[in-house]
């Protein structure tokens, strides 16, 4: 499997403002993506993360609202920007390894 | 439009009884198919995959059945326990251009009675 480590953990935020989540892996990793998942729902793939270039985001999110960081093989950032209480849900890190893919623990985001 | 379609949305089993998830697919092209289990604040957990050439995959107390030409999945819980309450999400991935990227059901929450 994979050992991934994702902070904060949750957070409670205000209306307007922005949060970056740090993914980190315990070892090299091609493939990185974000998803998420709102309140008693499924996930929903955001945007893969690719290292060395620019993310590819899924139908119905933007670069502007989540950009993405991935500086090496082992870490990304999503920030989430001008935020609103639509955004609340958890924000999960996944990673492709040995053809299957495992997620982080997920960051809860609530905001106000 | 939804590629992965997922029943019941909850379902309720006795303390030893047989748990049973299905899942239906649309896209010929999805060549790998994982189910996740999530208990309340964790990520999901990689619980157990199958690929179209078998019909049949069993580890421990959790089977999936496979039927290719209907496009369905199932996953059975045999001697079901209440540490299996939780939600399960089955997924689909293609294969190609489309790798790692996978396709979720709307899952099902399972509780388990003692």
């Amino acid at each position: 499997s994979a050992v991934i480590s994702q902070k904060p953990s949750r957070d409670i935020c205000q209306r307007g403002t922005s949060l970056t989540i740090q993914c980190q892996v315990d070892s090299q990793v091609t493939m990185m993506f974000w998803y998420r998942q709102q309140p008693g729902q499924s996930l929903t793939l955001i945007a893969t993360a690719n290292q060395g270039s620019e993310a590819t985001y899924e139908s119905g999110f933007v670069i502007d609202k989540f950009p993405i960081s991935r500086p090496n093989l082992t870490f990304s950032t999503l920030t989430v920007s001008n935020m609103s209480p639509e955004d609340s849900s958890i924000y999960l890190c996944s990673v492709g390894r040995y053809n299957e893919q495992f997620f982080g623990p997920g960051t809860r985001l609530t905001v106000l | 439009q939804q590629q992965v379609k997922q029943s019941p949305q909850s379902l309720i089993v006795q303390k030893g009884g047989i748990s049973i998830i299905n899942c239906a697919y649309e896209n010929t092209a999805f060549d790998y198919f994982p189910w996740y289990q999530q208990f309340p604040g964790k990520g999901p957990a990689l619980l157990i995959a199958i690929r179209p050439d078998v019909s049949e995959k069993k580890e421990g107390r959790f089977t999936i059945s496979f039927n290719k030409s209907a496009k369905q999945f199932s996953l059975h819980i045999m001697d079901s326990q209440p540490g299996d309450s939780a939600t399960y999400f089955c997924a689909a991935r293609g294969s190609g251009g489309s790798n790692y990227k996978l396709t979720f059901g709307k899952g099902t929450l399972l509780t388990v009675n003692p």
